[in-house]
């Protein structure tokens, strides 16, 4: 059964605080992405990733930066959390294949106080 | 610069076909059109996906006009579990490695009993 898991299904934080949120999928596909959802505004990318130590800015990158050193583990990090970036966090990945699908994990609630 | 663009909103009799429709004027040759689900607090489904010809699978029809500007996913059935929020995606391949889903803001789908 193929799977796409992040670490925290939910997380509270304060300003300022770093935060790190993990991914992992065990079906060795070489995109991964990092999304975030927040009503009305259906889901934004942050960053991808196509490779090992590839990564490429999405639609709205301010205030995150990701890491992905194995191919499986693609890390989104929040150096500086704000309040503005209390959201649901979703990550996903794909095969290069032309047309791979999208999986999905099943989400991280962030919120920052 | 949305690359989808579906209603926000619609409702469907259970037992009815729920026909959901999408605009993608832009699409280029070789971009796929994909259709995801998403239950409240899950991460998105994949439902179907398809390049120029229609498609059906055990969930959905996909239809595609000539043109490719616009799909409808078709729900032949809808039952109550098929409520939730439907994202027409853009799937653009970048260079040869990689690839970028672009996410609409969604429909939902309300089916009544």
């Amino acid at each position: 059964d193929v799977k796409v898991t992040q670490s925290s299904r939910y997380l509270v934080k304060r300003t300022g605080e770093k935060v790190f949120l993990e991914c992992v999928q065990d079906m060795d596909h070489e995109n991964m992405f990092w999304y975030r959802q927040d009503p009305g505004l259906g889901l934004r990318l942050i960053y991808f990733s196509y490779d090992v130590k590839m990564k490429e800015k999405g639609d709205i990158p301010e205030g995150y930066s990701v890491s992905r050193e194995k191919k499986e583990r693609f890390s989104l990090i929040l150096e500086s959390a704000s309040t503005n970036q209390t959201s649901m966090y979703l990550c996903a990945s794909s095969s290069r294949l032309r047309t791979g699908e999208l999986f999905f994990g099943e989400g991280s609630r962030l919120t920052v106080l | 610069d949305a690359k989808t663009t579906q209603p926000p909103s619609m409702d469907c009799a259970e037992g009815r076909a729920a026909n959901l429709p999408c605009n993608h004027s832009t699409i280029s040759g070789n971009e796929y059109v994909y259709w995801y689900r998403q239950i409240h607090s899950q991460g998105p489904q994949y439902i179907i996906h398809g390049l120029k010809n229609n498609e059906t699978n055990e969930m959905a029809s996909l239809i595609i006009t000539e043109d490719r500007k616009s799909s409808t996913l078709i729900l032949p059935h809808a039952t109550l579990r098929d409520t939730a929020v439907y994202y027409c995606i853009v799937r653009v391949l970048i260079g040869n490695t990689g690839n970028q889903f672009y996410f609409g803001t969604g429909t939902s789908l309300t089916v009544i009993p």
